[in-house]
């Protein structure tokens, strides 16, 4: 069964601070990979995905994640975070292969920005 | 489009009682889950359905059951409530590509 790492658990930075969040998925197959954002009291938006073609993924906000096959790795980045940047991000994995199509998701990363 | 839609939004139950949380969509898509959100673990999956029809259990669906009405409507039923069933509950739906979620559900079992 895939799993999901994201090894930072609350981040706290100043605004214009450069952010990068990480996230390691287990499997070996194919995978479509995603990351979604929660703003406080809100339910879960997509901040971008990847399913197959350029690596580097732009989403909304101006965030983007890299997709490193070799390291199993999906790592958000945002060169000049904003106070509106403070919220709960997830990366998420669906393993296309498996025939299931449910996400597994990470734990989560609490980002506080600081004005 | 309303997207997906959940009701209650909030619900405080005692232990044992049973209550039922509604999930809809009008986006037309075939597949529907349900998740539950807790503290430090991120979102995990109760159960889904694939197709009206059709339902499949996920990582954690002791204590609860699932009705897929009909396209539209995906409802999650818990028989006998536990103080470990207090979470934050999500319903989302997917066709291709990404999921869509609602609002989400704040269960409190006391």
């Amino acid at each position: 069964a895939q799993s999901v790492s994201q090894h930072n658990h609350h981040v706290i930075l100043s605004e214009a601070a450069s952010l990068e969040l990480g996230c390691n998925y287990s499997y070996g197959g194919t995978v479509n990979l995603f990351w979604y954002v929660q703003y406080p009291g809100q339910h879960l938006q997509l901040l971008l995905k990847y399913f197959s073609g350029d690596p580097l993924v732009k989403g909304i906000k101006g965030f983007e994640a890299e997709f490193i096959k070799s390291k199993f790795s999906f790592n958000l980045r945002k060169p000049s975070v904003q106070w509106s940047d403070t919220a709960e991000y997830f990366c998420a994995v669906n393993a296309w292969d498996t025939g299931r199509r449910a996400l597994t998701f990470g734990s989560g990363t609490r980002l506080q920005v600081q004005p | 489009n309303a997207g997906v839609t959940q009701t209650p939004k909030f619900q405080v139950l005692k232990t044992g009682q049973s209550m039922t949380l509604q999930c809809a969509q009008d986006m037309n898509h075939n597949s529907m889950y349900w998740y539950r959100q807790d503290p430090g673990m991120g979102l995990r999956l109760i159960y889904y359905s694939a197709s009206e029809g059709t339902t499949d259990k996920g990582e954690v669906p002791n204590g609860y059951n699932v009705s897929r009405l009909n396209k539209r409507e995906f409802s999650l039923r818990l028989e006998s409530a536990a103080p470990s069933q207090t979470s934050v509950y999500f319903c989302a739906s997917r066709e291709t590509g990404e999921q869509f979620f609602g609002p989400g559900t704040r269960l409190t079992v006391l």
